[in-house]
């Protein structure tokens, strides 16, 4: 097993565009976090996913995002109409209940 | 007033130096208390966790947590430039079964 796979590991995109990043967990994972960090900042938590199921969202995640894990494998996160204060990493973890996060190297952002 | 408090550094020390990385808090909710090392470019890489109040030694690392105080201590002895890394400081309210809250991190470098 390779370990947490995203993908890009970088996107740069213009103001109003669409963006979509996949994270690939580590197969035997039920757990899917999304967390996003920007400069000198730790990681701020998203959402995460159970299974193919999202239990949990933060108030950070704007209507113009949204993220889904179909039958609980992968997982994508998708940006509407990104705005320049979109730009940051977007990290993927994942994890077996009870036994500690993974995470990937993350797709960083640029609004420009 | 942010949940979970870290000096961000950064944080310079001779080759052979124990650090101490320190992170204090709010929540008494917190029960489970992580360490994590950032390498530029690169997701967190989990480095220690304790339960509760209490030291845990692994190696040249030792995570200490003394809720009664709120307070949260890393310390690295040995240190090599190898260990040049940011340290992020993170918790939560269960083990895998929760969203982490992180601290800012410290930028350390350990000069030869």
């Amino acid at each position: 097993d390779t370990g947490v796979s995203q993908n890009p590991r970088h996107k740069i995109t213009k103001r109003g565009q669409n963006v979509t990043f996949r994270c690939d967990p580590i197969s035997e994972h039920n757990r899917l976090y999304w967390y996003r960090q920007t400069l000198g900042q730790g990681p701020e938590f998203l959402t995460y996913f159970q299974n193919e199921a999202q239990l949990e969202k933060s108030r950070l995640l704007s209507d113009r995002f949204s993220a889904e894990r179909p039958k609980g494998s992968f997982s994508t996160l998708e940006i509407q109409r990104t705005e320049q204060g979109d730009s940051a990493m977007y990290l993927c973890a994942s994890s077996l209940s009870g036994s500690g996060y993974t995470f990937g190297s993350g797709t960083r952002l640029t609004v420009v | 007033q942010k949940e979970v408090e870290q000096d961000p550094g950064p944080l310079s020390v001779p080759e052979g130096a124990i650090v101490s990385l320190n992170c204090t808090y709010s929540n008494s909710a917190f029960q489970y208390f992580m360490w994590y090392r950032q390498y530029s470019r690169k997701g967190p890489e989990l480095l220690m966790y304790t339960y509760s109040s209490g030291n845990k030694e692994d190696g040249r690392f030792t995570a200490q947590v003394d809720k009664s105080s709120k307070y949260i201590s890393l310390f690295i002895r040995d240190s090599q430039p190898s260990d040049s890394a940011t340290y992020l400081c993170a918790m939560s309210g269960g083990i895998d079964t929760d969203k982490l809250i992180f601290g800012t991190g410290t930028r350390l470098q350990v000069f030869p």
